[in-house]
C-alpha cells in the first residue's frame, strides 16, 4: 500500500531556531495536512492544504508556521523562532479528491530544548 | 468547532477479552466518524469509520456504535488478541461544505496482556 513518508523521524533544536519538517504524500492524493500531537494530549490540527494554496489553519499555526509544496512531491512544515511549547509529535497527512480517508506518515519527534 | 473527548486513556485487557472505547462528540453537525489505530513507530491508520445514517457497523472481530442523539460513539474489540496492542483514537467530522478537517481524540493506549 503506498505510504506517506517524513523526514526527519526525531528532530532536536534550539529554542529560536528555524525547523523544516519534510512530508512526501502519496502521489495521486490533492489534500495535505499537518496535525500535532504533544505528548498525553489531543492530536491537533494545524492546517489543511489544497491546490497549492492553504484551505484552513487552526489558532496554533501562527504567523511562525507556513507550509509549502515546492516541487510537487513534497510537503513542508516550516517553523520560525521556535519555542519550547513547539515540542510534540509532527504528524503529516493526505487524502484523496473524494473520500474521507486520511493517509498519515509515522511523524516526526520535534524537541525544542 | 468540533470537541471530541475519548475515554478510558489507558484499557488493560487479558487476551481473549472483549475492549471498549468510547467518544463522545459536541457539534451534531458531524456526521463522519473514523477510529485510527497507531502502532510503535507508526502513523495512525484508519480501521473502521461509521456515517451518521448508520447505528452500528462491524468488520470481523471491530464493532462500531453511533448514538447521534446523545452525540456518543464507541469501538468495540472482541478476542482481544496482542496485535490488537496499540494507540486507538476517534474522530469527528462533517463531510459537507467542501471542507474535510476531522478533530481527534486523545487517543487510548490498548494493551493487550497474553
Amino acid at each position: 500500500e503506498p505510504e506517506v513518508t517524513q523526514t526527519p523521524s526525531h528532530q532536536v533544536t534550539q529554542m529560536g531556531q528555524e525547523v523544516i519538517l519534510r512530508c512526501v504524500p502519496i502521489s495521486n492524493h490533492l489534500y495535505f495536512y499537518w496535525y500535532r500531537q504533544i505528548l498525553g494530549q489531543k492530536v491537533e490540527f494545524l492546517v489543511s492544504f489544497y491546490n497549492n494554496e492553504i484551505s484552513e489553519k487552526s489558532e496554533i499555526f501562527d504567523d511562525r508556521f507556513s507550509v509549502e509544496r515546492p516541487d510537487g512531491s513534497n510537503f513542508t512544515l516550516k517553523i520560525r523562532s521556535t519555542k519550547l511549547e513547539d515540542s510534540a509529535m509532527y504528524f503529516c497527512a493526505s487524502r484523496q479528491g473524494g473520500g474521507e480517508k486520511l493517509f498519515f506518515g509515522s511523524g516526526t519527534q520535534l524537541s525544542v530544548l | 468547532g468540533e470537541n471530541v473527548e475519548q475515554h478510558p486513556s489507558t484499557l488493560s485487557v487479558q487476551e481473549g477479552d472483549s475492549a471498549v472505547i468510547k467518544c463522545t462528540y459536541s457539534d451534531s453537525a458531524s456526521n463522519y466518524f473514523p477510529w485510527y489505530k497507531q502502532e510503535l513507530g507508526k502513523g495512525p491508520q484508519l480501521i473502521i469509520d461509521i456515517r451518521s445514517n448508520v447505528g452500528e457497523k462491524k468488520d470481523q472481530r471491530i464493532a462500531v456504535t453511533l448514538n447521534k442523539t446523545a452525540k456518543h460513539f464507541s469501538l468495540h474489540i472482541t478476542e482481544t488478541q496482542p496485535e490488537d496492542s496499540a494507540v486507538y483514537f476517534c474522530a469527528a467530522s462533517s463531510t459537507s461544505g467542501g471542507s474535510y478537517i476531522p478533530t481527534f481524540g486523545r487517543g487510548t493506549s490498548l494493551i493487550v496482556h497474553p
